[in-house]
């Protein structure tokens, strides 16, 4: 069964526009971890902002926010004021199991964000 | 600078032929992993390592090989057996334990095989 679902294969906004890419999982144990990842055309993949499952607060890391909804199993990444590059491929990620300290990430099929001028 | 270094960028082979991908690693990481990534797909996890000398297969192990003789690197073998191995291979690491260790990607090698 698909753990991490991303529903957007492609986004198209305005620059200076925010944008939200959505992300819900599904998982039955109480402890988790949601992490968000940039995927730009050369390949490499940045860590953009990480939520625990216990975190009171919704995580925040310059433009980016996350909008952990814990009932509703979804983790949604804000951008706010999209600038041109911010053009990438954007992958949400859950934390499956931590087995002796490696953590084993499931991953989404991603969302295309293309920034227009 | 610590980082994750892969190589080569770019690799071609032959079908019927084993090929060895490189990933070395100066960030002193204990936990190191390697995915695949087709088009237009999320990152499947084929192995993992939690510590030097130890390692385990993740969802797509099937065809690979690794071994983990030494902290900084984690080299992955494509062996024949694997079916359609011309993919996107990414190689991560992250410090073992802790609820909050995101993990660290080097930039790619990109594998086909004819």
């Amino acid at each position: 069964a698909q753990k991490i679902t991303q529903t957007q294969p492609g986004m198209f906004v305005q620059e200076k526009e925010a944008v939200t890419l959505d992300c819900t999982y599904d998982t039955s144990d109480p402890s988790y971890g949601l992490f968000w990842y940039k995927q730009p055309s050369s390949g490499e993949m940045i860590f953009l902002i990480y939520q625990g499952s216990y975190d009171q607060q919704n995580a925040t890391e310059g433009r980016y926010s996350l909008n952990f909804q814990k009932a509703r199993k979804s983790a949604n990444l804000v951008i706010s004021a999209s600038q041109l590059g911010d053009s990438a491929m954007y992958f949400c990620a859950m934390r499956e199991v931590q087995i002796q300290g490696a953590q084993k990430l499931v991953f989404g099929q991603g969302t295309r964000l293309t920034i227009n001028p | 600078d610590g980082g994750i270094t892969q190589s080569p960028k770019y690799l071609f082979r032959k079908e019927g032929q084993n090929v060895t991908l490189s990933c070395e690693q100066n960030l002193n990481h204990d936990a190191m992993y390697w995915y695949r990534q087709d088009p237009g797909q999320g990152l499947r996890l084929i192995y993992y390592s939690q510590i030097v000398n130890d390692f385990q297969k993740g969802d797509i192990a099937e065809g690979y090989s690794v071994s983990r003789e030494k902290k900084e690197s984690f080299p992955l073998t494509v062996t024949s057996a694997q079916k359609n191995p011309t993919a996107f291979y990414l190689c991560a690491s992250s410090i073992a334990g802790g609820r909050y260790s995101p993990l660290h990607f080097g930039n790619g090698t990109r594998l086909t095989v004819t």
